[in-house]
């Protein structure tokens, strides 16, 4: 069966610094992976998917994650950390029956 | 704009009542999901529908019904029988489920339920 997890449910970011969120997966065959963010009581926002075109994916709000089967990761990364990336973030992957299933989550918070 | 609509924003529900859930949604998706989101926990799968009139059973379907009787609704009863029902509830579609392409889901604003 399919599944992610996430490394660190909390991380703190100064300002203008590197954002790294791990994720790892396990599967049996090439996966899909999505990363997702949720600002305080809202839905979830896709920020970006991996469907295999390419292991440098990048999204929306200046983010990339590179797929590495080797490590069976598929961290997110942002090169400057803003303000308004403060949010809870949420790797997913789908399953054999094309569910989705979700890691735990890291929330980000950003200090000025 | 196209998207999904849930509705209420907020409900509160005293103990043993049953209460209903909107999820509304006009992007023409034919496969639409609930699930439960908890503190610490990410989001567990209560109930998807891939197509009208069907529904199957998610992860933590225990205390929860559904009904699936037009494409662009898909509303959830949570039951007296759910014994822990405060959560925040997401309600989110794709475009078809059990196809090769992969497309992502779209998620609703959420429904923060409260029981009293």
């Amino acid at each position: 069966a399919q599944s992610v997890t996430q490394l660190g449910s909390h991380v703190s970011v100064s300002e203008g610094a590197l954002v790294l969120l791990r994720c790892n997966y396990s599967s049996s065959v090439p996966p899909y992976l999505f990363w997702y963010v949720q600002y305080p009581n809202q839905g979830l926002q896709l920020l970006l998917k991996y469907t295999s075109a390419a292991t440098l994916v990048k999204g929306i709000n200046g983010f990339e994650a590179e797929f590495k089967k080797s490590e069976t990761s598929f961290h997110l990364t942002k090169p400057s950390a803003h303000m308004s990336d403060a949010a809870e973030y949420f790797c997913a992957v789908r399953t054999n029956d094309y569910k989705l299933s979700f890691g735990a989550g890291t929330t980000v918070t950003v200090r000025a | 704009d196209g998207g999904i609509t849930q509705s209420p924003k907020y409900l509160f529900r005293k103990e043993g009542q049953n209460v209903t859930l909107s999820c509304e949604q006009n992007l023409n998706h034919d496969a639409m999901y609930w699930y439960r989101q908890d503190p610490g926990q990410g989001l567990r799968l209560i109930y998807y529908s891939q197509i009208v009139n069907d529904f199957q059973k998610g992860d933590i379907a225990e205390g929860y019904s559904v009904s699936r009787e037009k494409k662009e609704s898909f509303p959830l009863t949570v039951t007296s029988a759910q014994k822990n029902p405060t959560a925040f509830y997401l309600c989110a579609s794709s475009t078809q489920a059990g196809t090769s392409f992969v497309d992502e889901q779209f998620f609703g604003p959420g429904t923060r339920l409260t029981v009293l």
